[in-house]
């Protein structure tokens, strides 16, 4: 089983800085890692799949990058709606996995 | 718009089952790939059960297997996870999600979710 280590678990921003978000996977995933965003009462939203590519409809401020082993979530310029949690996500043999989440609060 | 919508959910006593829907729609439902991901109160989310395009692709963590089963109903556009012997580890809000194609590592729909509690 692959374990996603996702850091920090939370992180304190003002809207209009900059949100780093790392995942950490325990072996290569190659490039088959998504970003989900969830804010509360909500079900899970898809931002970033395969690494780096933005879903339907998913602002340019956010960016993803990485492969293999360590990956990170890039939010250029924090607006208000982006305060939620973050979750990394991958897929091996069939077997998914889920990092614990990063807050992203005020 | 593809729309997903989970029912079932509720209050059972320990050892109990419940039997999990996902309806969908607009979407050509028998050609994708389906997953239920659950999440305990104020936790993260957990991988539960995913499945083919038909019951013959089944895929569970150790965790599940035994205790639940995914199942499909294409004719009627919906998605199913019988649980069995429940725990109150297993009370959490359940999603079923979409898999945009077969192979693909990441889920690109989402239901609102069914919260099931497990407590006497």
């Amino acid at each position: 089983e692959i374990v996603l280590t996702q850091s920090p678990a939370t992180l304190s921003l003002s809207p209009g800085e900059r949100a780093t978000l790392s995942c950490r996977a325990s072996q290569s995933v190659r490039s088959y890692l998504a970003w989900y965003q969830q804010k509360p009462g909500q079900a899970p939203r898809l931002l970033i799949y395969d690494a780096s590519n933005r879903a339907t409809g998913i602002p340019a401020r956010f960016s993803g990058s990485g492969s293999g082993t360590d990956f990170t979530l890039t939010i250029s310029s924090l607006e208000p709606e982006d305060f939620a949690v973050y979750y990394c996500q991958q897929r091996t043999n069939n077997w998914w996995t889920f990092g614990q989440g990063t807050k992203v609060e005020i | 718009e593809v729309q997903m919508l989970e029912s079932g959910g509720g209050l059972v006593q320990p050892g109990g089952s419940l039997r999990l829907s996902c309806a969908a729609s607009e979407f050509t439902f028998g050609n994708y790939g389906m997953i239920w991901v659950r999440q305990a109160p104020g936790k993260g989310l957990e991988w539960v059960s995913s499945i083919g395009t038909s019951d013959a692709y089944t895929y569970y963590p150790d965790s599940m297997k035994g205790r639940f089963t995914i199942s499909r109903d294409n004719s009627k556009n919906t998605l199913y996870l019988q649980m069995n012997s429940l725990r109150a580890e297993d009370t959490a809000v359940y999603y079923c999600a979409k898999i945009p194609f077969s192979g693909a590592c990441y889920f690109d729909y989402w239901g609102q979710g069914t919260l099931v509690t497990v407590s006497s």
